[in-house]
C-alpha cells in the first residue's frame, strides 16, 4: 500500500528566506507526482507536476525535484513571501490506477 | 482555462434531505473525480469517472450516488446523510489519453454541513 509522508508538518519562517518542503513515498511504482497548495477552506491549486521519467520541474520561484528510486521529492520555494502562506500537499498517482495518494501536508507560515 | 467549477459553495442539509453537488469543467478532460476532505486532513478519493463511466468506487456508502451525464459534468447526489458526512467535497479532473494521465485540477469545493 502506497504511503506518502510530508515533513515537517508545520514550518514558520521569516519573509525572504529560501525553504524546502519534503515528501517521501513508499512505493516507487508511481505515474507522476504533483504538488498542490491549499488555502484555508479552499480547494487545491496545482503548482507543479513531475512525470515519473522527469527529475525536476520549475515554475517561477518554485522548483520541484523527484528521485523515484529513493522515493523522495522536494519543493523548493525561493525568496518566500507572506502570500506563500498555505498548506502544501504532495500527491502521487499510483501506476495502473487513477488514484492520487496524498501526504498529510505541510502548513507553511511566512512572517513579514 | 484550467478551471473546475463547483456549485454550490456551501450547503446545509438535514439528514432526511436529498441534495446534489455539481461540478463542471471545459478543459476536455475525460477523467473526473470526487474527493472528500475532513478538517486538517488530506483529500480522500471517493469516485473516479473515466470517459463517463464509473471506474473506481472507494467503497463509498450508497447514500452518496455519483453521476456523469456527459464529459463536462459530474454530479454527486446525496440522500439520508449523517452528521459525520460533513466535510469539504472536492471535484477534480485530469486529461487522459490512452495511458497518459496529466495533472489533476481541483475545484474550490462545496462545504457540506449535515444537521
Amino acid at each position: 500500500k502506497q504511503e506518502v509522508t510530508q515533513i515537517p508538518a508545520a514550518l514558520s519562517v521569516p519573509e525572504g528566506e529560501n525553504l524546502v518542503l519534503n515528501c517521501s513515498f513508499t512505493d516507487s511504482a508511481i505515474y507522476n507526482l504533483q504538488w498542490f497548495r491549499q488555502d484555508p477552506g479552499k480547494g487545491l491549486t496545482s503548482l507543479l507536476l513531475i512525470q515519473s521519467s522527469q527529475r525536476e520541474q520549475t515554475s517561477g520561484r518554485l522548483n520541484a525535484s523527484l528521485d523515484k528510486s529513493s522515493g523522495r521529492s522536494t519543493l523548493y520555494i525561493a525568496a518566500s513571501q507572506p502570500g506563500d502562506s498555505a498548506t502544501y500537499l504532495c500527491a502521487v498517482l499510483i501506476q495502473g490506477a487513477q488514484k492520487l495518494v496524498f501526504g498529510q501536508g505541510t502548513r507553511l507560515t511566512i512572517n513579514p | 482555462d484550467t478551471e473546475v467549477t463547483q456549485t454550490p459553495k456551501h450547503l446545509v442539509m438535514g439528514m432526511t434531505n436529498k441534495k446534489s453537488l455539481k461540478c463542471e469543467q471545459h478543459m476536455g478532460h475525460r477523467a473526473m473525480y470526487w474527493y472528500k476532505q475532513k478538517a486538517k486532513k488530506p483529500p480522500e478519493l471517493m469516485f473516479v469517472y473515466s470517459y463517463e463511466k464509473l471506474s473506481i468506487n472507494e467503497s463509498v456508502p450508497s447514500r452518496f450516488s455519483p453521476e456523469c451525464p456527459n464529459s463536462s459534468l459530474l454530479n454527486l447526489h446525496l440522500h439520508a446523510l449523517q452528521p459525520e458526512d460533513s466535510a469539504l467535497y472536492l471535484c477534480a479532473s485530469s486529461q487522459e489519453r490512452g495511458r497518459r494521465i496529466g495533472a489533476a485540477f481541483f475545484g474550490q469545493g462545496t462545504r457540506l454541513t449535515v444537521v
